[in-house]
Parts: C-alpha cells; sequence; structure tokens
C-alpha cells in the first residue's frame, strides 16, 4: 500500500521559517493537502491542490510538490502555529495520511 | 456558514456497534461526499470511508470492508457511520469532514466536524 512519509517532530524560534516534508513514491504526480491539528481539536485544512490557501489561513503558510516530496512552509512561525501537521493524498481511490509531524515552536 | 456537527461520546463493550451521526448545515447536502477518519489517541488520522449523499453509495478501505456501514438521511441533512464488531483497538476520536469539491469523491476535506469520542471497554 501507499505510504506517505513525515518527520516526527520538528522545532522551530519564533519569526524563524520551518518547512515540513512529506515523501512518497512519485507524489509529485497527484494533488497534496495539509491539515493543522491543535491538541483536543478537530484537524483545518491550511493547504489544498499543493499550494493553494483556504480563506482564513494566513500567508505565512505555503507548499510545494514536486518529485518525490511535498512541502508546508511556515514563514515567519508564531506559537500559535505549534500544533501537529499531517499531509494526505490520494493513491488507487484510497485516502493515505502522513504519521503527522509535531511542531513546536 | 458551513458546519458538521456530530453525536456525543459513547462507551460501548467489545463486540458491541457504534453509531455516530454527522449534521450538515450552511451547504446544499446531497451536493458534495460526507467522510470519515479516525485518530486513535496519540496516534494518527485513519480515513475509514465515504458516502455520496445524493446517491447513498459508499467506499471503504479494505480494513473497514464488511465492518463499517456508513448511510446518511437527506431529509435532515446527516450522515451516519456505524461501526461493528468493537474491538479495544476501535477506541478512537471519529471525525466526519465534508469534500472539498461539489459532486468529487476525492479532494481534500474542508471542514471536520468536532469529532465523536467512542470508548470500547468492559
Amino acid at each position: 500500500s501507499y505510504e506517505l512519509t513525515q518527520p516526527p517532530s520538528v522545532s522551530v524560534s519564533p519569526g524563524q521559517t520551518v518547512s515540513i516534508t512529506c515523501s512518497g513514491d512519485k507524489l509529485g504526480e497527484t494533488y497534496v493537502y495539509w491539515y493543522q491539528q491543535k491538541p483536543g481539536q478537530s484537524p483545518v485544512l491550511v493547504i489544498y491542490q499543493d499550494t493553494k490557501r483556504p480563506s482564513g489561513i494566513p500567508d505565512r503558510f505555503s507548499g510545494s510538490n514536486s518529485g518525490n516530496t511535498a512541502t508546508l512552509t511556515i514563514r515567519g512561525t508564531q506559537t500559535m502555529d505549534e500544533a501537529d501537521y499531517y499531509c494526505q493524498a490520494w493513491d488507487s481511490n484510497t485516502v493515505v495520511f502522513g504519521g503527522g509531524t509535531k511542531l513546536t515552536v | 456558514q458551513v458546519q458538521l456537527v456530530q453525536s456525543g461520546a459513547e462507551v460501548k463493550q467489545p463486540g458491541a456497534s457504534v453509531k455516530v451521526f454527522c449534521r450538515a448545515s450552511g451547504y446544499t447536502f446531497s451536493d458534495y461526499f460526507i467522510h470519515w477518519v479516525r485518530q486513535v489517541p496519540g496516534q494518527g488520522l485513519e480515513w475509514m470511508g465515504r458516502i455520496n449523499p445524493k446517491s447513498g453509495g459508499t467506499s471503504s478501505p479494505q480494513k473497514f470492508q464488511g465492518r463499517v456501514a456508513m448511510t446518511r438521511d437527506t431529509s435532515i441533512s446527516t450522515a451516519y457511520m456505524e461501526l461493528s464488531g468493537l474491538g479495544f483497538d476501535d477506541t478512537a476520536v471519529y471525525f466526519c469532514a465534508k469534500a472539498g469539491i461539489s459532486s468529487s469523491s476525492t479532494g481534500w476535506f474542508d471542514p471536520w466536524g468536532q469529532g465523536t469520542v467512542v470508548t470500547v471497554s468492559s
């Protein structure tokens, strides 16, 4: 079965830029979506179709996807961005989630 | 605004079934697939399947086939997910989520319901 691999944890200082990766075979050939989940809350979509931001998501969040790796980048990271981040893609008509990355700010 | 409201927490015994509802508002219920995702405590997200509210057609990964039933009542804009043969490892938070694209079975999920805690305990 298809797998998406994320680093378990990433840390960043406030105001700095951080990137969270999501790796999978030929991932660049399909769309990737990113969700933010804070403790005790439901996931929130932060990036869709590789690079697009839903309304209400700050422009410090951006995404890219090429080759075997998709990347979520947060510029000027704020303490409120501390959360778990999950990538998601589709393979053979089935949803695949990455294992999640805990971002510590 | 678009909102999904789920039923409350449940405690079930091993072998029992649980049925969770997901009531939608703020959009045309029949136009967007509803997906179900669960999260075991301390772990990641796991997709359980989807339902097309317009046709009632469903799809789920092999892991849950035969054990999950997804239905809907369009008259009250509500989707249901019933999981049978509960085991201790089914203890999790169960989320429903609206598909991001009208009439599309794939794509992203937005928004999500608040989650329903299901505890399997003897």
